[in-house]
């Protein structure tokens, strides 16, 4: 297996413009996260899916952030318009059945800058 | 809000010597899971705990739930520098959500 993948690996864009960050969970695997890690805030939850469908996005900082997950091998977190504050590493992680003693499987993550 | 707090924040020590590090919390969690990561990675699942009072070990690594499932502590004999990396604790909270911690900076050196 691959692993969850995640696309771009990194993304510099100015400031106001729209990003798209791309992950494919593992096979089988029924949930997925996405979640932001910076070193003020750590690794934050910022949303995520069972069977595809959003149960929790109480973490997406605002509604400049977007997430879709159309089928179960594809999401992407939108950011538009992106500001400063947004540069951080996002991370895609999937398990299935949601929490389990297998835990999270991450992908490599995004790092955006945001100029 | 369910919070873990590790500690220490960093650690730097030589090769060979032992170290441990904690994850604390005020709240209950149903089980609660350590990952290493590496820079530019994402973190990697090492062992979960779900039973308070839980010693789980894992070559050179010792975990251990504590009795009331609130903290847990990770436990390194030996440190080789292959363990440099940043350690995350990370509970079970409500809505099944995985709740990290700050994290440790483990620095082995040779």
């Amino acid at each position: 297996d691959a692993g969850v993948i995640q696309s771009p690996r990194h993304e510099v864009t100015e400031m106001g413009q729209e990003v798209t960050l791309r992950c494919k969970p593992i096979s089988g695997h029924n949930s997925l996260f996405w979640y932001r890690q910076t070193m003020m805030r750590g690794l934050e939850l910022l949303i995520y899916f069972n069977n595809n469908v959003p149960i929790d996005d109480s973490g997406m900082p605002e509604d400049r952030f977007s997430a879709k997950m159309p089928n179960a091998s594809f999401s992407t977190l939108k950011i538009q318009p992106s500001e400063p504050r947004d540069s951080a590493v996002y991370f895609c992680a999937s398990s299935f059945g949601g929490l389990s003693v297998y835990g999270y499987t991450f992908g490599s993550g995004t790092r955006l800058t945001v100029v | 809000t369910q919070l873990l707090e590790q500690s220490p924040q960093f650690l730097s020590i030589q090769e060979g010597e032992n170290l441990t590090v904690y994850c604390n919390s005020s709240s209950v969690f149903s089980s609660l899971q350590w990952y290493r990561q590496e820079p530019g990675e994402g973190p990697v699942l090492l062992v979960t705990v779900v039973t308070g009072g839980e010693v789980k070990k894992l070559k050179r690594l010792t975990f251990q739930f504590g009795d009331a499932r609130k903290d847990s502590s990770l436990h390194i004999t030996a440190a080789q520098t292959g363990d440099t990396g940043l350690y995350l604790c990370a509970g079970a909270a409500y809505g099944n959500k995985l709740v990290f911690g700050a994290g440790t900076i483990l620095r082995v050196k040779s």
